[in-house]
């Protein structure tokens, strides 16, 4: 089956640095990719749609400025995290459909910020 | 817009016991349907979907869902379980006639818990 690849699986960062999340499709062309956010204990909720060579389609309440996604290649989406705090600790996860409609997922990020 | 209901957020039963997890979803046009799982510390696999045809649909781990249009439900079964099926379970919707730009809805997610 398609595999998406998400790196890293686990960062722990300082209050107001930046941290850049990648997400990979290996074995098919991907020209939307989803970003997803996971709170403890809670559903995945939809943070963007990220758009091949264009700008990515944010969800009602997600901060644009805050949380970076750049599109660049069929295989390739990132996610920066702008000058983070505490409250962006999360677990962020990346999507991409393959040819069946389904949708295929990164393993996931945890991010810790202190 | 597209919603997913997931009734039960928790449901213990025992190993080789007969398990079903409710999905019901709200939605003005055709969908797709999915289930997806989280095993503990791990990202989501894609356990099984509804895109057209045959309104029950099987997973290669004894799982299966019937998609019911009149209820709008997509309720998850199997018949036995086993200590590994404990995970998250969470349903989701996509809407239909999408181009492959259309996210998925999830619902808020099943805590499967099976006891030996």
């Amino acid at each position: 089956g398609a595999v998406v690849s998400q790196h890293p699986s686990r960062v722990i960062c300082k209050s107001g640095t930046s941290v850049k999340i990648e997400c990979r499709s290996l074995d098919f062309q991907a020209t939307t990719m989803f970003w997803y956010r996971q709170f403890p204990k809670q559903s995945l909720m939809l943070m963007a749609t990220s758009n091949e060579g264009s700008k990515a389609t944010y969800e009602q309440g997600v901060e644009k400025d805050k949380f970076l996604i750049n599109h660049a290649s069929l295989t390739l989406s990132t996610l920066t995290v702008t000058s983070a705090h505490p409250e962006d600790s999360s677990f962020y996860i990346c999507s991409a459909r393959g040819t069946d409609r389904a949708l295929f997922f990164g393993s996931g990020t945890q991010l810790s910020v202190l | 817009a597209q919603s997913v209901t997931q009734l039960d957020s928790q449901v213990p039963v025992f190993e080789e016991a007969p398990v079903e997890l409710r999905c019901n979803y709200s939605s003005s046009v055709s969908v797709y349907l999915f289930w997806y799982v989280q095993y503990p510390n791990q990202g989501l696999q894609l356990l099984l979907k509804y895109l057209s045809g045959s309104t029950l649909v099987e997973s290669i781990n004894g799982f299966e869902a019937e998609f019911n249009k009149s209820q709008t439900s997509f309720h998850l079964r199997k018949p036995s379980v086993h200590i590994s099926d404990t995970a998250e379970y969470f349903c989701a919707v996509s809407v239909g006639g999408d181009t492959g730009r259309r996210a998925l809805t999830f619902g808020s997610g099943t805590r499967l818990q099976v006891q030996p």
